[in-house]
């Protein structure tokens, strides 16, 4: 697609349930980040992948928390047992890795989750 | 560990200033170095961005540049409008992330 498509756009889930964020970055980008934004926080680091497999998973805040990809293309981020303080804006860009650096990431507009 | 600070944190400024964003980065290995503009409730929207080997960047009224040396980026803003108004962030690129500063909170007024 021409931008990156991020669903749903608004996700209300009851503390304690799963929620599956879903991912679909600009076609041939290589490169996939989620990143999260707290109520007037800045943007926080939570993995990037590189193809299929994710170099980078220091950001996770916790084991209920995974992400992964497929195909090269779609990316899932899926929180278990969700918790209040996980009420943010979850935000995913891809860019195009060239080895050299990248183009410049793009981003989709977000889900904000809220958890109630 | 690299940390970015944007300086300053709120600035409201009347329609036509020029305007000077400020941001400064800790580690002098970023790569890359990408301004973006966010608008309340929105997504992230790419302003410009400065590769390893560049200096400067300019589109329309914007002019971004980038010191390695001294860990700095300004971001230029000139005749301001309106239309202006949002949070503008400065992120950094270490090769496998993007890092980001503490965001510019700008309201421009008529």
């Amino acid at each position: 697609g021409a931008g990156v498509s991020q669903s749903p756009s608004n996700k209300v889930t009851e503390k304690g349930k799963d929620v599956e964020l879903r991912c679909d970055p600009i076609s041939g980008h290589t490169a996939l980040y989620w990143y999260r934004q707290s109520l007037g926080q800045g943007l926080e680091f939570l993995i990037y992948f590189q193809g299929n497999s994710a170099p980078d998973k220091s950001g996770l805040p916790s084991d209920r928390f995974s992400a992964e990809r497929t195909g090269g293309s779609v990316s899932t981020l899926t929180i278990q047992r969700t918790q209040q303080e996980d009420s943010a804006v979850y935000l995913c860009a891809s860019s195009s890795f060239t080895g050299t650096g990248t183009y410049g990431y793009t981003f989709g507009s977000g889900t904000r989750l809220t958890i109630v | 560990k690299q940390e970015v600070t944007q300086i300053p944190a709120a600035l409201s400024v009347p329609e036509g200033e020029n305007l000077v964003l400020n941001c400064s980065f800790t580690d002098s290995a970023i790569y890359n170095l990408q301004w973006f503009r966010q608008d309340p409730g929105k997504g992230l929207t790419s302003l410009l961005l400065i590769q390893s080997s560049q200096r400067e960047q300019t589109s329309g009224r914007l002019n971004a540049s980038l010191d390695k040396s001294s860990g700095r980026s300004t971001l230029y803003i000139a005749a301001s409008q309106p239309g202006d108004s949002a949070t503008y962030l400065c992120a950094g690129d270490n090769t496998d992330k993007l890092i980001f500063g503490t965001g510019t909170r700008l309201q421009v007024f008529p």
